[in-house]
């Protein structure tokens, strides 16, 4: 998984509470993502930017914000965290080709929402 | 609405007990299918990308097909190691979501 950055890698909130996920990649992807992984549920899309200046839904974007700083950085906000939103988060970087978009992820960011 | 299944949701085989994964989608204009390997506490690990109906690739014990409806990720004399969680996942055309399923649960025993 080197190549995407993930900060923090674990995070404790109270409920109500703000944070930012930061995300960096250093492979020059144009389209990064994020993720949360909850168990039984598998993998669901937040949010993803295809390119630097845009950004789009994903699955379950309720509850949260995003923001691709430049190329590099894909920032995911928690505006006031909520149990629900305890989850494991990945932040991914691809390269769009003609043929797709194979995806990389980071380590993950452990949040936990009490 | 595009959609990915995995079955079975878990699996247990001896050692060098051969065995299949599967992966069914409905997706409108596959672009690609993806498989992923993940270790427990540990982000996706990128295996397999396959674009086209009958394609295949391989890499050391695994090997992963495609059809017009679904995926196959062939174990072949898998070793404890091999014990993770495989992955799929689906882009469609238009769009630069990639979708993933929940995922198969495997665990080789010695």
């Amino acid at each position: 998984n080197a190549g995407v950055t993930q900060t923090p890698k674990f995070q404790v909130l109270k409920t109500g509470q703000s944070m930012t996920l930061q995300c960096a990649q250093d492979m020059n992807h144009n389209s990064m993502y994020w993720y949360r992984q909850d168990p039984g549920m598998g993998l669901r899309l937040i949010y993803y930017s295809a390119s630097e200046g845009t950004t789009d839904k994903g699955e379950v974007p309720n509850g949260y914000n995003v923001s691709r700083l430049n190329k590099r950085e894909f920032s995911l906000r928690l505006e006031s965290a909520a149990p629900s939103q305890t989850s494991v988060y990945f932040c991914a970087g691809g390269e769009r080709t003609a043929s797709g978009n194979t995806i990389y992820f980071g380590e993950g960011s452990w949040l936990t929402v009490v | 609405e595009d959609q990915v299944t995995q079955s079975p949701e878990a699996l247990r085989l001896q050692e060098g007990e051969s065995s299949s994964l599967n992966c069914s989608y409905t997706v409108s204009g596959l672009r690609g299918l993806f498989w992923y390997r993940q270790d427990p506490g540990k982000g996706p690990e990128f295996l397999f990308t396959l674009y086209s109906a009958g394609e295949e690739k391989e890499k050391e014990r695994l090997k992963a097909t495609l059809t017009k409806k679904e995926s196959f990720l062939h174990i072949t004399a898998p070793k404890p190691e091999d014990s993770a969680t495989y992955l799929c996942a689906v882009q469609a055309p238009s769009y630069d979501k990639v979708i993933f399923g929940p995922g198969t649960s495997l665990s080789v025993i010695p």
